[in-house]
């Protein structure tokens, strides 16, 4: 069964660093895409980026170029999503998704970021 | 910001058939298929079309997708009480280095 399982919620103060992690199992890891996707409290989703396990290789949103760091760690099947520098309007909740068919078949159960001072 | 736009609602009573709209432009809808994805209120998205008319396994046929030029529309018929929920429709854009983007999303609501 092909999951993907993210880490927990987290609070943090604005200017904190911050990765947030989406462990996936049941499949060849390596072998899809990875992406993560944004939902502000109340509103839509929005695309951030996405990884090639296989060899890390990232494209990013314009809107989150820069903004935040995706990565993976192909040795332990595990996707990133970190922020060097958190802002208040980084609270949002995070979904990773396996890519497949064009589309993303898998998600993982998301994980709520909070920061505030 | 969302290039797809959606109507904000959507609403019908059980048994109705349901038509959400999805308009995009030539770089997406228009060169690439069309996904769609239900949101049920505090959960993760799940895919509900893919490939403009696709359903993954365990899809109920109730629900179904097609694309015309820029312009996607998800059907759901025999609509249910457990359908009420988000949808948003989704493709890839090839303006800029590939990006996946998203609808603005529909909320629907069964009377």
């Amino acid at each position: 069964e092909v999951q993907l399982v993210q880490s927990g919620a987290e609070v943090k103060k604005p200017g904190e660093s911050l990765r947030i992690s989406c462990k996936g199992s049941g499949y060849s890891f390596t072998s899809y895409w990875i992406s993560w996707v944004r939902q502000m409290p109340g509103k839509g989703l929005e695309w951030m980026g996405r990884i090639d396990p296989s060899d890390s290789y990232t494209n990013y949103s314009p809107s989150f170029q820069g903004h935040v760091t995706i990565s993976a760690d192909k040795s332990i099947s595990t996707a990133y999503l970190q922020w060097s520098s958190l802002k208040a309007s980084d609270t949002a909740m995070y979904y990773c998704a396996r890519h497949g068919s064009g589309s993303f078949g898998y998600w993982g159960q998301g994980t709520l970021v909070t920061v505030s001072s | 910001q969302s290039v797809l736009t959606q109507p904000p609602s959507a609403s019908g009573t059980p048994g109705q058939r349901v038509t959400i709209s999805c308009s995009g432009s030539s770089s997406n809808i228009g060169s690439n298929t069309v996904n769609w994805y239900q949101q049920l209120p505090g959960t993760a998205p799940k895919l509900l079309i893919y490939s403009n008319n696709q359903r993954p396994s365990g899809v109920p046929d109730r629900f179904s997708g097609s694309k015309s030029g820029t312009s996607a529309s998800l059907a759901i018929s025999g609509l249910q009480s457990e359908d009420e929920a988000d949808y948003y429709c989704a493709a890839w854009d090839d303006s800029l280095n590939a990006l996946y983007v998203f609808g603005t999303g529909t909320k629907v609501t069964v009377l």
